[in-house]
């Protein structure tokens, strides 16, 4: 198993949709995790941490479930501007702490 | 602004040449990184260093070099070693302790001649 996976997409999606993305992980002793966003040819930007009990900013919804070890992003309203490249990370706990995993992303396309 | 300046925006490599990619940081984060992606591909970590004079081999450091002799300065040598260096290379930094996220510059293309 992979120590970051993502779903494949691309994900083809009209205006307004709302729609969810899913990134599990192999190590069970992954202390944090986050979510980036990255545009065609530029660098990935910090979208949102993700925190135990979930987290929510504007229209992007944030949770992790730690039991069956995947962590998931909900975009409601999908606007022509969040169309992207979606990169979970992952940073593993005591010795690995300096390590962070990224997903290989999901391509989002929001259409007019 | 605090952030994190790469330079050059854009390289290019002779055969046989060693370039060297500039990474300054002015946020005082201990840790910096390297990575490089290819098209369509994943981030793929080929080094960093948690602390001042110390640095670690990533998943893809042969063919490349670093130091790390400032805290805000962390510079990647791509040597002629390196055959496929035609890549989007990102530097990025944080600060230690679960929690903190990375940031990044804006990246370096680089491609051969």
């Amino acid at each position: 198993r992979k120590e970051v996976e993502q779903d494949p997409g691309p994900f083809n999606v009209p205006e307004g949709a709302t729609v969810a993305f899913n990134c599990t992980y192999s190590n069970s002793a992954s202390q944090s995790f986050f979510w980036y966003r990255q545009d065609c040819r530029k660098e990935p930007k910090l979208l949102m941490s993700v925190y135990s009990s979930g987290n929510e900013d504007g229209r992007f919804t944030a949770q992790l479930n730690r039991a069956s070890q995947y962590i998931s992003l909900l975009i409601r309203d999908s606007k022509l501007s969040d169309s992207a490249t979606y990169l979970c990370v992952v940073i593993g706990s005591g010795g690995s702490n300096y390590k962070l995993t990224f997903g290989k992303g999901t391509l989002l396309t929001v259409n007019p | 602004d605090g952030g994190i300046t790469q330079s050059p925006k854009y390289l290019f490599r002779k055969e046989g040449q060693n370039v060297t990619l500039s990474c300054e940081q002015n946020l005082n984060h201990d840790a910096m990184y390297w990575y490089r992606q290819d098209p369509g591909q994943g981030l793929r970590l080929i080094y960093y260093s948690q602390i001042v004079n110390d640095f670690q081999k990533g998943d893809i450091a042969e063919g490349y070099s670093v130091s790390r002799e400032k805290k805000e300065s962390f510079p990647l040598t791509v040597t002629s070693a390196q055959k496929n260096p035609t890549a989007f290379y990102l530097c990025a930094s944080r600060l230690q302790g679960p929690g903190q996220p990375q940031h990044f510059g804006d990246g370096t293309r680089l491609s051969i001649l």
